[in-house]
């Protein structure tokens, strides 16, 4: 059961567009999600990363959307540059807080991000 | 200086074999994890370790078994490997119950043939 789907699979983008990445979810526990960005031939990094007790959260030129009662959110990358061609993972998980989740991270199946120049 | 390690890099090795990934962590976590990346780079959590004890074990074959002799190593062992076994495995450290995120090692691209 895929509990995190995320969407597009792939997507080009022209250097200075924004670029949109959309996650939903199925478990009502999930309440720390987290995206993260992956290099060829590197670990995923922690990009940004969101509560729901906020409905946005920016970090630079990085937005973090969420919709509490839709059960989705979604990244944004404003002026897309050639850098942040990469591969973005959206995930979930339980609350940390009091080590309930244990950091048990979903992900879903990640998005293939290319910024032409 | 390197916060999340793995060794080998690369591993390549044939059908039967038994083979073992090390890594370390030097962030002074007390939580360790072992994901798995398939072909299609789907992630997926096999095994997590707080403070040299299991916490989280995620239906992987018996065939795989973590080891965690420290709290800064978290190693990961594989009996007769198989075909379907080929993937990049990750390590990865966080604080349990201070922080969530989660600290990922460079991987290791295993191929069985």
């Amino acid at each position: 059961q895929q509990q995190v789907k995320q969407s597009p699979q792939s997507l080009i983008v022209q250097k200075g567009g924004i670029s949109i990445i959309n996650c939903a979810y199925e478990n009502t526990a999930f309440d720390y999600f987290p995206w993260y960005q992956q290099f060829p031939g590197k670990g995923p990094a922690l990009l940004i990363a969101i509560r729901p007790d906020v409905s946005e959260k920016k970090e630079g030129r990085f937005t973090i959307s969420f919709n509490k009662s839709a059960k989705q959110f979604s990244l944004h990358i404003m002026d897309s540059q050639p850098g942040d061609s990469a591969t973005y993972f959206c995930a979930a998980s339980p609350s940390n807080a009091g080590g309930t989740s244990y950091g048990k991270l979903t992900f879903g199946q990640g998005t293939i991000l290319t910024v032409h120049p | 200086d390197t916060a999340v390690s793995q060794t080998p890099k690369y591993l390549v090795t044939q059908m039967g074999n038994d083979k073992s990934i090390k890594c370390e962590q030097n962030l002074g976590h007390d939580t360790m994890y072992w994901y798995k990346q398939d072909s299609k780079k789907f992630l997926k959590i096999m095994f997590s370790y707080n403070n040299k004890e299991l916490i989280i074990n995620e239906t992987v074959p018996n065939r795989f078994s973590p080891k965690s002799p420290d709290k800064a190593h978290l190693n990961l062992h594989i009996n007769s490997l198989e075909l379907g076994d080929s993937a990049v495995y990750f390590c990865a450290s966080s604080h349990l119950l201070t922080g969530d995120e989660q600290y990922f090692g460079p991987g290791t691209r295993l191929t069985v043939t």
